[in-house]
């Protein structure tokens, strides 16, 4: 158990639809990232959060957002689904940049 | 561009065949190499970090080792619960901007261990 919560783990919607993945961070974490796995592409960084402020982008599409909250939990927004958004979307977080980063179990996103 | 290619993309050995697993990559000044294993269904498990040129740790049967191109997961004496996929991702510089603190993974290397 790497300590990360990720919730839900399973999410099936249609396109054109907005969800919310939702992310607790391993006690004393103050990074979180999220990344994007799929077949073609593997696992990609989207976006990365430290104690509530953004810090660095990746490959994060315009129509993707997300935000850091008072308690350190983290929710990624993902607005106007294509069928190609279809993935596993992880979460982890860290003590510092540097540092290890620790992976929740993903949340799995149909789009049908 | 940052880029990490793992190789070979599969590996099927027998209980207690030792092999090496290689991760090649170009990142100008590595922050940091990671190795992940990662079980169907599951997210990534973080195995090692190695920071510098020389660098080598160990876990059990796994052994990590770090040169200025490429690192090498040297499995010994492997058991079928080391069945997975290893992934390999680096760090760049903090100066580099942009996603400096994300890591950049290979596709990883699929490894089946039979009995």
């Amino acid at each position: 158990d790497s300590g990360v919560t990720q919730t839900p783990k399973h999410l099936i919607t249609a396109t054109g639809q907005r969800v919310t993945l939702r992310c607790s961070p391993r006690s004393g974490d103050l990074s979180v990232y999220w990344y994007q796995q799929s077949l073609d592409q593997g696992l990609q960084f989207l976006i990365q959060y430290y104690n509530g402020e953004e810090r660095a982008k990746g490959n994060i599409l315009e129509r993707f957002s997300a935000q850091q909250f008072p308690d350190l939990h983290s929710e990624l927004n993902l607005s106007s689904l294509e069928l190609g958004d279809s993935a596993l979307y992880f979460c982890a977080s860290s003590v510092a940049g540097n540092q290890p980063q620790h992976f929740g179990d993903g949340t799995r996103l149909s789009i049908l | 561009e940052d880029q990490v290619t793992q190789s070979p993309e599969a590996l099927r050995l027998q209980e207690g065949e030792s092999s090496s697993l290689n991760c090649s990559y170009t990142v100008s000044g590595l922050r940091g190499l990671f190795w992940y294993r990662q079980d169907p269904g599951k997210g990534p498990e973080f195995l090692f970090t190695l920071y510098s040129a020389g660098e080598e740790k160990e876990k059990e049967r796994l052994k990590a080792t770090l040169t200025k191109k490429e690192s090498f997961l040297h499995i010994t004496a492997p058991k079928p619960e080391d069945s997975a996929t290893y992934l390999c991702a680096v760090q760049a510089p903090m100066y580099s901007g942009g996603g400096a603190d994300g890591l950049t993974f290979g596709k990883g290397t699929h490894l089946i261990i039979q009995p």
